[in-house]
């Protein structure tokens, strides 16, 4: 079994509706972090969390929220989607320390807001 | 200026050919240097770390040069398997890492 999961796979949604998406991880990592990816521009980090009390903005955390539910789950919300949100969303983990450097990727979500 | 700038290619080499990729970085505090690989709609993977004295991990070679802010990958005897994204990435202390847009490489037979 895959050591981070995100859930869904594939996503088609309407601009104004509100969208979860999950990541679960086994990897027993304190850090999780949420990432989108856009042809053209690269990885960019949306909010990381570097343990179940702490939430931290990233570089494009505008119109996104997120929740630490426990040490293995950490959600990515769109309160009201927008087209520009069509994007591949990575959720990814890591120790803390030097083992930040190495972060484990889920399988992304792809998601498109129509 | 981009934090981390690389070329985003795409590289078209043939199966042996030695190929090299660039990568410059804005910020001299930067600590921690990597090459990431990513697959076509596959997650991101470590490929290696970066260290200023360099380091060698089979046929891939990775060069620090700080004074530049310059980094460096180069695959030798390229293989099929090779084709892929690689990324150059930056790390400012232990807390989030910086990604740069990526280098596509392609490997024909």
């Amino acid at each position: 079994d895959a050591d981070v999961t995100q859930t869904p796979r594939n996503r088609i949604t309407k601009t104004g509706k509100r969208i979860m998406l999950e990541c679960s991880q086994t990897k027993g990592h304190d850090r999780m972090y949420w990432y989108r990816q856009d042809p053209g521009l690269g990885l960019r980090l949306i909010y990381y969390s570097f343990d179940v009390k702490d939430i931290n903005k990233g570089e494009i955390s505008d119109g996104y929220s997120v929740s630490r539910q426990a040490q293995a789950k950490f959600s990515l919300s769109l309160e009201s989607a927008i087209p520009n949100q069509t994007a591949l969303y990575f959720c990814a983990t890591s120790d803390g320390g030097r083992g930040a450097y190495e972060q484990y990727f889920g399988p992304g979500t792809r998601l498109t807001v129509t | 200026r981009k934090e981390v700038e690389q070329d985003p290619g795409p590289f078209n080499v043939p199966e042996g050919a030695t190929v090299a990729f660039n990568c410059t970085y804005s910020n001299s505090a930067s600590q921690s240097f990597f090459w990431y690989r990513q697959d076509c709609r596959k997650e991101p993977k470590l490929l290696m770390s970066v260290y200023s004295s360099g380091n060698e991990d089979g046929r891939f070679t990775a060069q620090l040069n700080r004074a530049s802010q310059y980094i460096s990958l180069l695959i030798r005897d390229s293989k099929l398997s090779d084709s892929a994204t690689y990324l150059c990435v930056v790390a400012s202390g232990y807390s989030t890492l910086t990604f740069g847009k990526g280098t596509m490489l392609l490997v024909s037979p």
